[in-house]
């Protein structure tokens, strides 16, 4: 069964600091796919970034980065010089070909930067 | 970008009564959408997978007589809460993608309140 945890509940960071929000996943698929969104205070999650299983390259988006490790089954989120505007939750999601790509989300970390 | 539309945005209802949900791809066909529920600071909880022109396949524990969905067309699917008590009060979120390894598409969420 597939499966995302996210250990980190609620992280706390003065602006400009980086901040890394872990992921970890349980799949025994050997293809899946893995992606990151964003839920702001109004509600409506936003797509991030989508990674399949085979492409373990990491990738750089402005101030966001991912680190894909298969060996560890993390995929890890790192923002940059954080702003007072990336504070949201952030969930990491599975899909995996087995569930028939449903997409199974983990719990959730709420992201507090302050000014 | 795809656009998911979500309606209503929010719905206070007695308890007993019906309530319908619709979700709307505006520029894509959706051939899968998932209906997910949200409790306040919790994960998404995935309801349901609905195909166009065939059954949704509900997760274990989701009373399919209680939460009726009908995706007639490649654009619309329906979330109809079906004689709705207090513990249905929820934030409800639809999703659609276009294939079996795409990103989701969120709409806006819909705030159930039963009275």
């Amino acid at each position: 069964a597939q499966k995302v945890t996210q250990a980190q509940t609620e992280i706390s960071v003065v602006e400009k600091e980086d901040v890394t929000l872990d992921c970890v996943y349980e799949t025994r698929d050997t293809t899946y796919y893995l992606f990151w969104y964003k839920q702001p205070p109004s509600g409506e999650l936003v797509f991030l970034i989508r990674r399949n299983s085979f492409d373990e390259q990491n990738e750089i988006s402005g101030r966001y980065s991912w680190n894909f490790q298969k060996s560890t089954s993390s995929f890890n989120f790192t923002i940059t010089a954080s702003q007072v505007v990336d504070s949201a939750v952030y969930f990491c999601a599975l899909s995996e070909a087995t569930g028939g790509f449903k997409t199974i989300f983990g719990a959730g970390t709420r992201l507090f930067v302050k000014a | 970008g795809a656009v998911v539309s979500q309606h209503p945005s929010w719905v206070i209802c007695k308890s007993g009564t019906s309530v319908k949900i619709e979700c709307r791809s505006l520029d894509f066909q959706a051939t899968t959408m998932f209906w997910y529920r949200q409790f306040p600071k919790q994960s998404l909880m995935l309801m349901a997978t609905s195909n166009e022109g065939s059954k949704a396949t509900y997760e274990q524990g989701v009373e399919k007589d209680k939460f009726l969905i009908n995706h007639a067309s490649l654009t619309l699917s329906t979330l109809t809460v079906t004689s709705a008590h207090p513990e249905d009060s929820s934030f409800y979120i639809c999703s659609a993608r276009q294939g079996f390894n795409e990103k989701l598409f969120f709409g806006s969420g819909t705030q159930l309140s039963v009275l």
